[in-house]
């Protein structure tokens, strides 16, 4: 089956870019997510990438896709340290989102 | 965001209790899903509802039942549980059939349980 594969900590110091990366096996994958939790709370998407996309930027996130080596990252300019939380990598296979896999989270740890 | 909300938020219980997990989405979906977060474990999806018809079941154990009585609400329903059950149970909703768009899930923000 799909594995979706995160470093479990990362940690940064404020003001620093973080960069939080993801690797996927399943080739068909369509979109792939990155979601964010934080303490006590669900998931939140926090952006998404089509998968015959290179790269999508939003404000302070930018997300990098390399579908050759199945490799995705989210680096996010900046950090704050309510930027600290766990990050998820996600991907599914077709449009809906039904067949989604997440990764293990990662958790980012912003220093004062 | 109050999209997607869950009830209780924290529950404790006996392996010979019954209780249920609530779940209520306010966003206008046709589609709800159970997932269980463990520490240090992916999430995994336990039931997708799609227009109410439940349309997968990833082996979980009959002690959990699901049950959507409209697209706007979803539980969970538990008994005789075991504490390797003690996990965070997130409820989702999404729109299917977007139409080139992701069909993105919203997540509430759990149940915390622990089965004693």
């Amino acid at each position: 089956g799909e594995d979706v594969e995160q470093s479990l900590f990362l940690s940064v110091r404020e003001g620093d870019s973080s960069v939080i990366n993801c690797t996927y096996t399943d080739s068909s994958s369509t979109y792939l997510y990155w979601y964010k939790q934080e303490p006590g709370a669900g998931l939140q998407l926090l952006t998404y990438i089509f998968s015959n996309m290179d790269m999508k930027q939003d404000q302070r996130l930018t997300v990098l896709l390399n579908k050759k080596d199945k490799h995705l990252s989210l680096r996010i300019a900046d950090t704050q340290t309510g930027d600290s939380a766990i990050y998820f990598c996600a991907e599914s296979d077709r449009t809906g989102a039904n067949n989604l896999f997440f990764g293990t989270g990662t958790r980012l740890t912003v220093i004062p | 965001e109050t999209g997607v909300t869950q009830t209780p938020r924290h529950l404790v219980m006996g392996m010979t209790n019954k209780k249920s997990l609530k779940c209520e989405q306010h966003l206008g979906h046709n589609a709800m899903y159970w997932y269980k977060q463990s520490a240090k474990k992916p999430l995994e999806l336990m039931f997708v509802y799609s227009l109410e018809e439940r349309v997968e079941n990833n082996s979980v154990p009959s002690r959990f039942s699901p049950e959507c009585p409209n697209s706007s609400h979803l539980f969970l329903h538990l008994h005789t549980l075991q504490p390797e059950d003690s996990a965070l149970y997130l409820c989702a909703s999404s729109q299917e059939g977007t139409g080139g768009n992701p069909d993105t899930q919203y997540f509430g923000p759990g149940t915390r349980l622990t089965v004693l």
